[in-house]
């Protein structure tokens, strides 16, 4: 079993749509978890990190649920700029272990 | 505000050949640095990690090897490649073990 797993994916929506990208990690000794972006051919940049009670971030909202060990990103009223590869990753052992990553096309 | 150098940003190099790439950082003192490679439609792999200069901690057997000259210099290298080099390789930094910044990346094919 992967140590993270995404949706295979991808994922294509009309913009304007609601698109919800679900992780599972194998670690329930895991500390942090964090969703990062990367946009075709460039390096990933850090979207949000993620928190026991839910966080949200504008149009943006992540989900942690530590019991199933389980996370989860949504995002809300899709932008055509939104289109990126969404990658779940998580710390422990102060390494982090990065998912394969869920791409989203986002169409007019 | 930190920032995060990679050179280069693309390489082209022949099979056989050695390696060096290299990553600097600013704005920060001892930071974590770290060393992934990203194969074509695959996930980031861990290669190694420096918690300070000197100190090198290996992830995976390979070809490669790194070393931390000066406190926010970190160095990839090799001394002769194999196709299977060939990927996205990413420096990032980090204060402590808590969210990792990456840099542009250098895309490297080994022919």
């Amino acid at each position: 079993r992967k140590e993270v797993e995404q949706d295979p994916g991808p994922f294509n929506v009309p913009e304007g749509a609601t698109v919800a990208f679900n992780c599972t990690y194998s670690n329930s000794a895991s500390q942090s978890f964090f969703w990062y972006r990367q946009d075709c051919r460039k390096e990933p940049k850090l979207l949000m990190s993620v928190y026991s009670s839910g966080n949200e971030d504008g149009r943006f909202t992540a989900q942690l649920n530590r019991a199933s060990q389980y996370i989860s990103l949504l995002i809300r009223d899709s932008k055509l700029s939104d289109s990126a590869t969404y990658l779940c990753v998580v710390r422990g052992g102060g390494k982090l272990i990065f998912g394969q990553g869920t791409e989203l096309s986002v169409k007019p | 505000s930190q920032t995060i150098h990679q050179w280069p940003a693309t390489l082209v190099q022949p099979v056989g050949s050695p390696l060096s790439l290299e990553c600097t950082v600013e704005g920060t003192s001892n930071p974590n640095l770290y060393w992934y490679r990203q194969a074509a439609g695959r996930g980031l792999q861990l290669l190694f990690y420096s918690v300070g200069i000197g100190q090198i901690s290996s992830e995976v057997p390979q070809n490669l090897s790194a070393s931390r000259p000066q406190d926010r210099q970190f160095i990839l290298s090799s001394k002769k490649l194999l196709l299977s080099d060939s990927g996205f390789y990413l420096c990032a930094w980090a204060v402590v073990a808590d969210t990792q910044y990456f840099g542009p990346g250098t895309r490297l094919t080994v022919l």
